[in-house]
């Protein structure tokens, strides 16, 4: 099975800030990772997919890069709404994981 | 709207069964493949089971494999999963999520609210 670990697990932020977190998988799966974004109590919502492909009515404060085994979020302004947990799936093969999850909360 | 409602959580005693639901509208639900994903509380996402636009072909957890089966309805729009046997470490909120075309990596593009399942006497 393919592991997924992102870091930081914990992120303290403040509005404006550029902050990015980390997806390191345990082997190779080219581009086919995506990210979702949780916020307390609601459902995931799919943020990025294709490793670097931003999903329709997601604001272009998100990217995503990376290939391989090593990809990264980047939040390029903070807004007060992206004060959630996000998440990075593999696509590659089954079973399908997802990362540990990263919490970024307001500092 | 493009949407998948759940349904059919509860409380239920480990050994027993539970079959939850998920109802797809305003796409078409046949070209699409299905997935389930569970969220124990306070812990991460774990994908459970996927089925195939037709029902052909299902892929599972390990550890749901045997207890747990995916399935689906065509001509009802409905996406299911029969829970046998269930234990504890299933107590989890579990979420209907639709599998994205191929052009955006398959990725679960549209979820559900969730439903929770509790096992527990």
């Amino acid at each position: 099975d393919i592991q997924l670990t992102q870091s930081p697990s914990f992120l303290s932020a403040s509005v404006g800030d550029r902050v990015t977190i980390t997806c390191r998988a345990s082997q190779g799966i080219s581009s086919h990772l995506a990210w979702h974004q949780q916020k307390p109590g609601k459902a995931p919502k799919l943020l990025i997919y294709t490793a670097s492909t931003l999903q329709s009515g997601v604001p272009s404060r998100f990217s995503g890069s990376g290939s391989g085994t090593e990809f990264t979020l980047t939040i390029s302004s903070l807004q007060p709404e992206d004060f959630a947990t996000y998440y990075c799936q593999h696509l590659n093969s089954y079973p399908i994981t997802f990362g540990q999850g990263t919490r970024l909360e307001i500092k | 709207e493009v949407q998948v409602v759940e349904s059919g959580g509860g409380l239920v005693q480990p050994g027993g069964s539970l079959r939850l639901s998920c109802a797809a509208s305003g796409f078409t639900f046949s070209t699409y493949w299905m997935t389930w994903v569970r969220q124990a509380p306070g812990k991460g996402l774990e994908w459970v089971a996927s089925i195939k636009k037709d029902g052909s072909d299902k892929k599972y957890l390990d550890s749901v494999k045997g207890r747990f089966t995916i399935s689906r309805d065509n001509a009802q729009n409905s996406l299911y999963l029969q829970m046998n046997s269930l234990r504890a470490e299933d107590t989890a909120v579990y979420y209907c999520a639709r599998v994205g075309e191929p052009s955006i990596g398959d990725a679960f593009d549209i979820w559900g609210q969730g439903t929770m399942v509790t096992v527990s006497s």
